[in-house]
Formats: structure tokens, C-alpha cells, sequence
């Protein structure tokens, strides 16, 4: 069975300043991994995904996210934060066989300083 | 891609009653699959519903206390029974595209009192 472990439960940064979110994943085959964003009060977004080619993935409002087989990692970047990216961030694995559905991280609660 | 709807957004219930939450999607999919966020938590699969046949329950998740149904390809429903306040959640619907692409409905927020 998969998991997905996001190491950080609240992560606070300084708008402008660049930003990191980890996550690990365990998984036998090719993952399909994926980051969504859930505002207060909202649903989930999804900010992108990974299936197969190359192991940098450009996302909505900027986001991009590394994919490294050896370490297990799918780490969610943003250059420049703002105050309006206050909000969950969840990592999530998947087989891709659109019958199994996703197995999600705990999330990380992202905390934006003026 | 797929748009979601659930009804209701939220709800307020008593501890001992049911609540059937609706899921609509705008296109005909295979399966459907239904998540429940407890409070200050992540996503937890309880249920995979494929239309025609009944639905498969995650560990800890029984037919019992969430029945679902799942009358065609556009629509399903997850009722959770005999509620109690640890039932107060965030119960979402989401649909799967190709290779795994999950979209979620905006969720319905029950709050068990």
C-alpha cells in the first residue's frame, strides 16, 4: 500500500520570500503524485501533477514541484510567496489506474507573515 | 475537466439521525470515490462506488454506518447513519480521470450535535 509523508505540519513565511514544502511518498511502481491547495472553507485545488518525462512540474500560481525517485520526494517550491497563499497543502499518491483513489499526506499548514 | 456538485454545503444534525449527501458530476464516469476529513485532518478514503455494483469500503469504513448508492454514471450518494459528534467532518466527493487525476466536489461540511 502507498503512503505520502509531509514532515511539516505549519511552515510560517515571510511574504516575498521563497518557499518549500516537503513530502515523501512510499510506493512499489511509478507514483502519480500529486500537490492540492485547500483554502478555509474551500475545496480542493489541484496545483499539479506528476505521471511520467520530466521530473520538474510547472503548476498553477507559480508553484512547481520536483520529482526524485532516489529520495522518495516530491517537494513543492514557490519562488515568491503571497498573503494569499495562506492555506493547506496536501501531497498525494496515486496508482493511476483511476479506480483506487488517492492516498493523501497529513498537509502542511502554510502560514503567511506581512 | 469534471465539475463536481454536492448538497448540501452544510448541515447541522442531531446525534442519532441520518444525512444523505449528494454528489453530481457533469460527465458520465466510471468511479466515483468518497473521502472524509475530520477536523484539522487529511483526506481519508472511505468508499469507492461503481455504478452497477455495490461499493467497496476502506478498513475501518462499513456499508452500515455509510451507505452509498450509485444509480448511474453522473450521480451517487453517501449517507451516514446514526450519527454521533465524531461523525462532524468534512465528507467530500471526487471523481478520478485519466491516469489517476482526482477532482473534488467543494465538500459538506456536518457538524453532529
Amino acid at each position: 500500500a502507498q503512503s505520502v509523508t509531509q514532515p511539516d505540519i505549519h511552515i510560517t513565511v515571510s511574504e516575498g520570500a521563497s518557499l518549500e514544502l516537503r513530502c515523501n511518498y512510499s510506493y512499489g511502481a511509478t507514483p502519480y503524485l500529486f500537490w492540492y491547495v485547500q483554502s478555509p472553507g474551500q475545496g480542493l485545488q489541484l496545483l499539479l501533477k506528476y505521471f511520467s518525462g520530466d521530473t520538474l512540474v510547472q503548476g498553477i500560481k507559480g508553484f512547481e514541484a520536483e520529482f526524485k525517485r532516489s529520495q522518495s520526494s516530491f517537494n513543492l517550491r514557490k519562488p515568491s510567496v503571497h498573503w494569499s497563499d495562506a492555506a493547506e497543502y496536501f501531497c498525494a499518491v496515486g496508482t493511476g489506474g483511476g479506480a483506487d483513489g488517492l492516498t493523501f499526506g497529513k498537509g502542511t499548514h502554510l502560514i503567511i507573515q506581512p | 475537466s469534471a465539475v463536481i456538485s454536492q448538497k448540501p454545503s452544510r448541515d447541522i444534525c442531531q446525534r442519532g439521525t441520518s444525512l444523505t449527501i449528494q454528489c453530481q458530476v457533469d460527465s458520465q464516469v466510471t468511479m466515483m470515490f468518497w473521502y472524509r476529513q475530520q477536523p484539522g485532518q487529511s483526506l481519508t478514503l472511505i468508499a469507492t462506488a461503481n455504478q452497477g455494483s455495490e461499493a467497496t469500503y476502506e478498513s475501518g469504513f462499513v456499508i452500515d454506518k455509510f451507505p452509498i448508492s450509485r444509480p448511474n454514471l453522473t450521480f451517487s450518494t453517501l449517507t451516514v447513519s446514526n450519527m454521533s459528534p465524531e461523525d462532524s467532518s468534512i465528507y467530500l466527493c471526487s471523481v478520478e480521470e485519466y491516469r489517476g487525476f482526482a477532482f473534488f466536489g467543494q465538500g459538506t461540511r456536518l457538524t453532529v450535535v
